[in-house]
């Protein structure tokens, strides 16, 4: 079956300890793409990878890094997670960025 | 800046009528447009995808339409079900296909 798999699904963290959400999909795809989606804020892109090692920010990058060092894996990394990065977050992969993309199913993140 | 509106933030309709859904932009130049249905605590699934050069696109009861001069896509679904009943997303990339913006959705509801 065609997915892209995000873990974990829920997680409460500290100010400061650094995560690793990852996210993988078995589609081969070469585009994928991090987002955070807050109420009344709507889906806000934060880093997309056109191949791997190919890297680029969104429009909400800060505090955030990535890396795709294979095809099939994007991890997202809060290296100081803070208050304001509690949010959903969802991971996206498309075979180019100009076709539909399929999402995760979701990450919820508290920091407190 | 940029910025995409969709017609407010809840519709609720009778089953059986045609629902419709607006998505308008400024500041953009988009190559296509992209619509998404959204489940609660679910990540959006594609539905569809309309080109800058193509005025309308269906599937099967759904129809996008793309007025790239009034900056606007029209998204309808006829013979509406209570199973159409979740939040609907447009997604704009910025005429490079690989950043996108999303709507912050609307919020719909077919009254049985």
């Amino acid at each position: 079956e065609a997915q892209v798999t995000q873990n974990p699904r829920y997680l409460i963290t500290v100010t400061g300890k650094k995560l690793t959400v990852t996210c993988s999909q078995n589609m081969n795809h070469e585009y994928m793409s991090w987002y955070r989606q807050d109420p009344g804020l709507g889906l806000r892109q934060i880093y997309y990878s056109m191949n791997v090692e190919v890297t680029d920010k969104g429009d909400v990058p800060e505090g955030y890094k990535v890396s795709r060092k294979e095809k099939r894996n994007f991890p997202l990394i809060l290296e100081s997670p803070s208050p304001n990065q509690t949010s959903l977050y969802f991971c996206a992969s498309s075979s180019s960025g100009a076709t539909e993309a399929f999402f995760g199913q979701g990450t919820r993140l508290t920091v407190v | 800046s940029q910025k995409i509106e969709q017609n407010s933030e809840a519709l609720n309709i009778q089953e059986g009528k045609t629902a419709t859904l607006t998505c308008n932009y400024t500041n953009y130049s988009p190559a296509y447009l992209q619509w998404y249905r959204q489940d609660p605590g679910r990540g959006p699934v594609f539905l569809l995808l309309i080109r800058e050069n193509e005025k309308e696109k269906r599937k099967e009861r759904l129809k996008v339409t793309f007025d790239t001069t009034l900056k606007q896509s029209l998204f309808h679904i006829t013979a509406s079900q209570p199973a159409d009943s979740a939040t609907y997303l447009c997604a704009l990339d910025l005429d490079t296909g690989n950043q996108f913006y999303f709507g912050t959705g609307t919020s719909l509801t077919v009254i049985p």
